[in-house]
């Protein structure tokens, strides 16, 4: 079972590229996200969305856009990098939106932007 | 807003030692709540969770009490493995907050052979 497939596992860029992360998943997911995770500040949520043509801003938009076209794929995209986008991304999915539905994360992709 | 607080690691134990992550949250409503594990070089998976009061989530030894009225969601392992080096992270998930689970910060613990 493959679950939730990120792509790269590490990437380095320097001030101002563009790049997009991969995320897809084969569980027929509703519900994907985009989390980033730095030191000491646990996991803050960047963009999600609940289903195929619907993303919504999370707590960390700014920098980062996203889509959503089909249920499988919900790609990230830094739009011009900066240092403080230095961070271990993960996306996720979960069966619906609602409460009590867990997580199912990527292994992440570690970027580091200089 | 909702929020979750977890004791600060990082944790270090013996091996075969008693283990508790402390784990408090606020939240309006009755949210479901969730403890993950990440082991080095993974993403986060599931451990347990507990989707209404007094319910207990177990799994690998690990077990958590939804406790309503002290607002808490505390981990326990009776006696700890090496092999569950690892961070933790409690989280929630309300209906306040339908479309984003809280992570609390993480705790870091290490199990000394």
């Amino acid at each position: 079972n493959a679950g939730v497939t990120q792509t790269p596992k590490f990437q380095v860029l320097k001030t101002g590229q563009s790049m997009t992360l991969q995320c897809a998943q084969d569980m027929n997911h509703e519900y994907m996200s985009w989390y980033r995770q730095d030191p000491g500040m646990g996991l803050r949520l960047i963009h999600y969305s609940v289903g195929a043509g619907i993303t919504d801003q999370g707590e960390v938009p700014n920098g980062y856009n996203v889509s959503r076209s089909t249920t499988e794929d919900f790609p990230l995209r830094l739009l011009s990098a900066a240092p403080s986008q230095t961070s271990v991304y993960f996306c996720a999915s979960s069966e619906t939106q609602g409460s009590g539905s867990p997580l199912h994360f990527g292994n992440g992709t570690r970027l580091t932007v200089t | 807003g909702d929020s979750v607080t977890q004791m600060e690691g990082p944790v270090t134990l013996s091996e075969e030692a008693f283990l508790t992550i402390n784990c408090t949250y606020t939240a309006t409503g009755y949210p479901s709540l969730f403890w993950y594990v990440q082991y080095p070089g993974e993403g986060l998976q599931l451990l347990l969770k507990a989707t209404k009061a007094d319910d207990k989530g177990s799994n690998k030894g690990f077990e958590a009490t939804y406790r309503k009225e002290t607002t808490s969601f505390h981990l326990e392992k009776g006696s700890v493995q090496v092999s569950d080096s690892a961070v933790y992270f409690c989280a929630l998930s309300s209906y306040s907050s339908a479309s984003k689970i809280i992570f609390g910060s993480g705790t870091r613990l290490s199990i000394r052979p």
